[in-house]
């Protein structure tokens, strides 16, 4: 069974960073490239970033360039979303998530951004 | 950037009716289209793929289709457990997701 398992979501003060974390299990990791997908609180899915499977290629959203890292440890089936610069509009549930089109989703984490 | 624009916003069906959702794209987007369900409080669950694929598991009263610009999402015989939000997804250019429409029952 696949799982996706994210941590790291905390509440933070604007202008700090946060490192996310997402567990992955039931397949092979190192075959998929592997994504970040955020949803503000009632609001719609927003795609953040993307990492092929070897992790040498990443793409980013225009409003995350410069301030969010995706990297992946295939050694550890681990992925993660190092966000620095933080602004209160990056509050959002953070999903991670599989593929070209997103198979597999994680339980999400939640990042606060607050003073 | 590629814009989807997704239609009705809102949606009250009754039970056993048939429901379609559409997404447009402001440019060809050849099949790469994904349609994901979102219950509340629960993460999204991928429908269908390439526009018109079943992912694993999903009923059959789900499908797809579209070309070009033009897709949609149908639903055959609304079941209770349908009631939900579904998003379009496009993924031949980066990815944009549609802004959802959220499925009620009458």
């Amino acid at each position: 069974e696949v799982q996706l398992v994210e941590s790291g979501g905390v509440l933070v003060q604007p202008g700090r960073s946060m490192k996310l974390s997402c567990a992955a299990s039931g397949f092979t990791f190192s075959s998929f490239p592997m994504a970040w997908v955020r949803q503000a609180p009632t609001k719609g899915l927003e795609w953040v970033a993307t990492i092929s499977t070897s992790g040498g290629s990443t793409y980013y959203r225009d409003s995350v360039k410069g301030r969010f890292t995706i990297s992946r440890d295939n050694a550890k089936s681990t992925l993660y979303l190092q966000m620095d610069s933080l602004r209160s509009e990056d509050t959002a549930t953070y999903y991670c998530t599989t593929g070209g089109w997103f198979a597999y989703w994680g339980q999400g984490t939640l990042v606060t951004v607050s003073s | 950037d590629i814009q989807m624009t997704q239609s009705p916003a809102s949606l009250s069906a009754s039970l056993g009716e048939t429901v379609t959702i559409e997404c447009r794209a402001s440019e060809d987007i050849y099949n790469g289209l994904a349609w994901y369900q979102q219950k509340p409080g629960k993460s999204p669950q991928l429908l269908i793929y390439n526009a018109n694929s079943l992912h694993t598991g999903v009923p059959s009263r789900f499908s797809g289709s579209g070309s070009g610009t033009q897709y949609s999402l149908k639903i055959n015989s609304l079941q209770s457990e349908d009631v939900a939000s579904y998003f379009c997804q496009q993924y031949y250019n980066y990815h944009t997701f549609g802004a959802g429409t959220k499925l009620e029952l009458k």
